[in-house]
């Protein structure tokens, strides 16, 4: 089992662009969830889905966009980046509402 | 306003010692509590509480859940280096939505 893995790893934007970030988890896990973490914060809920085919706006989700297209990936879409998107992106997975987040190790994001 | 509020914000102990970590949290739609540990990179889970009162042991760390005083302590007991990390606490709240608080940065000294 890889459980929660992200990529790519790091990425530089130009403001303006755009990218795509992938989550993937092998656990079949239904909750799938986007984090944004910045220096001295904790981590802020950007969208989350609670199955293959539903997203919902979570507490920071200006700017993003989300697909679930399929039950184990979950990706996370910034259509013109920002400077104030430069931070630490994670995506976590649950089995339930109730149960335990596994996290994915993160993606570096630095948007100049 | 934030949901999760965590103390302290930093601490800096030496091996041997016991720390309380402390994290309160807002009570409108809340259901459960949860503690990470977060070293390099991504957190780790470490317990979840929804009922009050009922302590969560693992080795030398546990956490118990307070619903009267809407807030939770971590404790570890016989710091070791390997205790250094990021302590992070959320609120699990209907919607399922989870709310961290800013984290306490726990630094033990050999």
């Amino acid at each position: 089992n890889a459980g929660v893995t992200q990529t790519p790893k790091f990425r530089v934007l130009k403001t303006g662009q755009s990218m795509t970030l992938l989550c993937a988890q092998d656990m079949n896990h239904e909750y799938m969830y986007w984090y944004r973490q910045d220096p001295g914060m904790g981590l802020r809920l950007i969208h989350y889905s609670v199955g293959e085919g539903t997203t919902a706006k979570g507490e920071v989700p200006d700017g993003y966009n989300v697909s679930r297209l399929k039950k184990q990936n979950f990706l996370l879409g910034l259509e013109s980046a920002a400077p104030s998107q430069t931070s630490v992106y994670f995506c976590a997975s649950s089995l339930g509402n109730s149960d335990t987040q596994y996290f994915g190790p993160g993606t570096r994001l630095t948007v100049l | 306003e934030d949901k999760v509020v965590q103390s302290p914000l930093s601490l800096v102990v030496h091996e041997g010692d016991t720390v309380t970590l402390n994290c309160s949290y807002e009570v409108t739609n809340f259901r459960s509590l949860l503690w990470y540990k977060q070293e390099k990179k991504a957190p780790t889970f470490l317990f979840m509480l929804t009922s009050s009162g009922i302590e969560k042991k693992s080795g030398r760390l546990s956490s118990i859940l307070d619903k009267k005083e809407l807030s939770s302590i971590l404790n570890i007991t016989a710091t070791q280096t390997g205790d250094s990390a990021i302590y992070l606490c959320a609120g699990l709240y209907n919607f399922n939505k989870f709310y961290f608080g800013s984290g306490t940065k726990l630094n033990v000294k050999p």
